[in-house]
């Protein structure tokens, strides 16, 4: 079974890049026909899906985040990476990583990311 | 955008009795691609349907799913002590995927 693990700066600056790397364990990331996504949900509040990549590379990003969003695949070193530029107080939120084809069939456990000075 | 407005916004039932959980779309889901997510408090939510109507791996049969167009349903038949928590309803028929505010099912 898929296991996926966040990791990556718990705290990030107003306007800096925030980065998070999801590790994907319980067999290759090539094996199977998964998208790899990230979704954020701030405290209190629902879930925001923010975008997926695939094993190509080829990637489909919420519009209202495609402007500071990049989400990259290192197959070989089967991990998926989320970064988020120009970040503010709104971007504070747990980051989950998830895999599936159309749903998020597998989850992290989810990493809180915290934007202040 | 689709967007998924759930209700109702809590729902407060005893253990064993039959919760049902709604799920309307702004427009009309392309196919079945529908799904539903549990999340209890400090955990990653749990997919618990797929395609409207299909149970995920693993999933008890006190849960279902109905609904087509843009009119979904979530029933859970007899509620367990672990069924309280909240549910989220998400599309994945257009592009962006997007999910419902979410439904908390709250002991009475």
């Amino acid at each position: 079974q898929v296991q996926l693990q966040e990791s990556g700066p718990g705290l990030v600056k107003p306007s800096q890049t925030l980065s998070l790397t999801c590790t994907v364990s319980g067999g290759s990331m090539n094996s199977g026909s998964y998208f790899w996504s990230w979704i954020r949900q701030p405290a209190g509040k629902g879930l925001e899906f923010i975008g997926r990549v695939y094993n190509s590379g080829s990637t489909n990003y919420n519009p209202s985040l495609k402007s500071r969003v990049t989400i990259s695949v290192d197959t070989s070193k089967n991990q998926f990476s989320l970064k988020l530029n120009s970040v503010t107080a709104a971007d504070t939120a747990v980051y989950y990583c998830a895999s599936g084809w159309s749903t998020f069939d597998y989850w992290g456990q989810g990493a809180l990311v915290t934007v202040s000075s | 955008e689709t967007v998924l407005t759930q209700s109702p916004g809590t729902l407060s039932l005893s253990p064993g009795e039959r919760a049902t959980l709604s799920c309307r779309a702004s427009q009309s889901i392309s196919g079945t691609d529908f799904a539903w997510y549990q999340q209890r408090p400090g955990q990653a939510p749990r997919l618990l349907i797929f395609g409207a109507s299909s149970r995920a791996t693993g999933i008890p049969d006190r849960f279902g799913g109905s609904g087509s167009g843009t009119d979904f349903t979530l029933t859970i038949s007899r509620l367990e002590p672990e069924d309280f928590a909240i549910y989220y309803c998400q599309q994945y028929g257009t592009s962006p995927w997007t999910f419902g505010q979410g439904t908390k099912v709250e002991v009475k």
